[in-house]
C-alpha cells in the first residue's frame, strides 16, 4: 500500500523559513518523480514543486520559484521542500504526492499545515 | 500558462441522478487531464487520468470524456459517498493548473 506521510508544518514568521519532510513508503521511490501541491484554506489546489527520479531535474510555478527547493532522498525514500522568505499567501495545507511524471498526481498525502503569521 | 474554467461552481442533485462537471482548457492539451475528488476534510484522489481512464479502485459510475478542449467528468448514479468536491488538472505543460473546484451536494 502505498503510504505518504508529511511532517514539518507549524507557525512561522513572514520572512523566516521552513522544511517539510514526507516520508514514503509502499513502492520504489526511485523509480517515481515526486510533488508538493498546496491548497490554502477554504480555497482551491495549486502545484508548487516536482522533482525527477534522480533528483536532477526540478520544476516550480512562478509563485515559489527561487524562494522553494524540492530535494530528495532515493536511500531514506523521502522528499522534501525547503521554503525561503515565507509569506503570508504561502499559508496551506502542503500534501505530497506521487507524481506520473510532469502530470497527474496519483498517490497523495494527508497534508501538513505550514501557517505564516507574525 | 494553461488555464483550466471549471463549472458548475456548485452543483445539488439527487441520489441515482446523473451528474456532469465540464473544465474547459485554454489551449490544447490533448489528453493531458486529470480529475480528482476531495472528500470532506480529506486529501484529493486521483479519479480520472488521460481524459478518460478510470484510476485503480474507482467506482464504474465515474467516467470522463473529451471534445476537443472541453472535458467532462460523469457520475451515472449519484451516490451519498461521492459528496465533496472535484477539480480538473491540466496535465500537459508546466505550470501544471487545476480548476476552481466544483461543490458536489446531494439535494
Amino acid at each position: 500500500e502505498v503510504q505518504l506521510v508529511e511532517s514539518g508544518g507549524g507557525l512561522v514568521q513572514p520572512g523566516r523559513s521552513l522544511k517539510l519532510s514526507c516520508a514514503a513508503s509502499g513502492f520504489t521511490f526511485s523509480n517515481y518523480y515526486m510533488a508538493w501541491v498546496r491548497q490554502a484554506p477554504k480555497k482551491g489546489l495549486e502545484w508548487v514543486a516536482t522533482i525527477s527520479t534522480s533528483g536532477s531535474r526540478t520544476y516550480y510555478p512562478d509563485s515559489v520559484k527561487g524562494r522553494f527547493t524540492i530535494s530528495r532522498d532515493n536511500a531514506k525514500s523521502s522528499l522534501y521542500l525547503q521554503m525561503n522568505s515565507l509569506k503570508s499567501e504561502d499559508t496551506a495545507t502542503y500534501y505530497c504526492a506521487r507524481q506520473f511524471s510532469l502530470h497527474w498526481f496519483a498517490y497523495w498525502g494527508q497534508g501538513t499545515l505550514v501557517t505564516v503569521s507574525s | 500558462d494553461i488555464q483550466m474554467t471549471q463549472s458548475p461552481a456548485s452543483l445539488s442533485a439527487s441520489l441515482e441522478e446523473i451528474v456532469t462537471i465540464t473544465c474547459q482548457a485554454s489551449q490544447d492539451i490533448g489528453n493531458w487531464l486529470a480529475w480528482y475528488q476531495q472528500k470532506p476534510g480529506k486529501s484529493p484522489q486521483l479519479l480520472i487520468y488521460g481524459a478518460t481512464s478510470l484510476a485503480d479502485g474507482v467506482p464504474s459510475r465515474f467516467s470522463g470524456s473529451r471534445s476537443g478542449t472541453q472535458y467532462s467528468l460523469k457520475i451515472s448514479r449519484l451516490q451519498v459517498e461521492d459528496i465533496g468536491i472535484y477539480y480538473c488538472q491540466q496535465a500537459s505543460s508546466a505550470p501544471l493548473t487545476f480548476g476552481s473546484g466544483t461543490k458536489l451536494e446531494i439535494k
